[in-house]
């Protein structure tokens, strides 16, 4: 499985926008790019994908690069609700496999 | 509509023993995925099964295993129970097919003594 570098943890004050980087060098043509997060005491839940443009949903936007080496998750403003830890996932697009491979993802904290 | 739930919610085992942990999927999806939460190892992928079928699985030994039954829902075993089992796992469902955004239940937590 390609592999995926977050930081560990990063902070952000209340209504602000967030932005929490992914890289992903090793990413193949048939990779997606998926987010996921994890509050606390809870399941992991879906925030957004992608494979080549930029996306954009209710929760969130995702900026891919043009190389697609590296996408960038945004708040676009950060609430209290929205602490918690996110995954920045690759998942093979061919079908073989269907599993999520979890890093260590990126522990974000929000202060008022 | 009801989301993905697991039972039980607390499984005390003690080493050696058995565990079986229980998953019921959101009406309508098909695949059904394991995951263990480890204190220190993160999320690691178990099981997926799909309409019935064991699709791919985890570098987990054999003792962990699992089916999923004709109306979808699914059930993990853990055989012969090791310290080192402890831990929060997961299911998550999906609809059929290997691109579908995984719904995940809240867990069973076991703690193995």
């Amino acid at each position: 499985d390609a592999k995926t570098t977050q930081p560990n943890s990063m902070e952000s004050n209340e209504e602000e926008p967030v932005h929490l980087p992914c890289n992903h060098s090793t990413i193949s043509g048939t990779d997606y790019i998926h987010w996921y997060r994890q509050l606390p005491s809870q399941g992991p839940e879906y925030v957004i994908h992608g494979l080549t443009s930029n996306v954009n949903n209710r929760m969130a936007s995702l900026a891919i690069a043009e190389d697609r080496k590296s996408s960038t998750l945004i708040l676009h403003r950060a609430t209290l609700r929205d602490a918690a830890v996110y995954y920045c996932i690759l998942r093979d697009g061919t079908g073989t496999a269907s599993k999520l491979t979890f890093g260590t993802g990126t522990r974000l904290q929000v202060t008022l | 509509e009801a989301g993905v739930t697991q039972s039980p919610t607390h499984l005390i085992k003690t080493r050696g023993q058995q565990a079986t942990l229980r998953c019921s999927p959101i009406s309508g999806h098909t695949s059904v995925y394991w995951y263990q939460q480890a204190l220190g190892l993160g999320l690691q992928f178990l099981l997926w099964y799909d309409e019935g079928e064991e699709r791919n699985r985890g570098n987990f030994p054999p003792r962990f295993s699992g089916r999923q039954f004709p109306n979808y829902s699914s059930e993990l075993n853990v055989n012969a129970l090791e310290l080192e089992d402890s831990a929060l796992y997961l299911c998550a469902s999906s609809l059929g097919g290997p691109y579908g955004e995984q719904f995940f239940g809240p867990g069973t937590r076991l703690t193995v003594l």
